[in-house]
């Protein structure tokens, strides 16, 4: 069964560090992308970047770059998402997701992790 | 990047048809045949409905389909029924080699 599978909850205070991690099994993690989105309280989906985990190449949304890193280690089979100094507003539901196809000519995320939930308070 | 544009609640009776609406810029779903939508149950992780604008994911029922024109993209849903009740959103892949999400849309089945 292909599958991703997340971290679990965080509680932290502002200013802390923080990485949560997806890890991949049932399918060649190395051969597709993993996606990360951001759902706040009560709100919608917002997505935050994307790794290719082969060649650890990164795309951020504008809203995300340089606040957050999205890494990979395709050995283990483990995406990342960290913080180096969290914010309340930080706050939310993350999730990861692998893209269905890396070639170009489709597009979609197929598979998703259930969620890691980030609390930062002080 | 801005959110694409979905109505927030849409309704309907079980049995009858909806459809969702999903409007974007030249820039995302003018350009790209990538849009996509999901479901999404209360604290349930997204499930993928369509893909390729018009695609169905194996396992998927053909009462969900998918079309655009031009900027926008639409989501029908035939047949409704209760367990259709859920939160739905679009997404499209961008020229500014991103991604972006629509602002959900609740569908109530009365």
């Amino acid at each position: 069964e292909m599958q991703l599978v997340q971290s679990g909850a965080e509680v932290k205070k502002p200013g802390e560090s923080l990485r949560i991690s997806c890890e991949g099994s049932g399918y060649s993690f190395s051969s597709y992308y993993i996606t990360w989105v951001r759902q706040m309280p009560g709100k919608g989906l917002e997505w935050v970047g994307r790794i290719d985990p082969g060649d650890s190449y990164t795309n951020y949304s504008p809203s995300f770059q340089g606040h957050v890193t999205i890494s990979a280690d395709k050995s283990i089979s483990t995406a990342y998402l960290q913080w180096t100094s969290l914010k309340a507003s930080d706050t939310a539901m993350y999730y990861c997701a692998r893209h269905l196809d890396n070639t170009g000519y489709h597009d979609g995320f197929d598979i998703w992790g259930q969620g890691t939930p980030v609390t930062v308070s002080s | 990047q801005s959110a694409l544009t979905q109505p927030a609640s849409v309704s309907g009776s079980p049995g009858q048809s909806i459809t969702i609406s999903c409007t974007g810029t030249r820039s995302d779903i003018g350009l790209y045949n990538f849009v996509s939508w999901f479901q999404q149950h209360p604290d349930k992780a997204p499930k993928l409905l369509i893909y390729d604008v018009t695609k169905r994911p194996s396992g998927i029922s053909a009462r969900f389909s998918g079309s655009k024109s031009g900027n926008t993209a639409s989501l029908t849903i035939s047949g409704l029924q209760a367990e259709d009740e859920a939160d739905y959103y679009c997404s499209s892949y961008t020229n500014s080699v991103t991604w972006v999400f629509g602002g959900g849309t609740k569908l109530t089945v009365l």
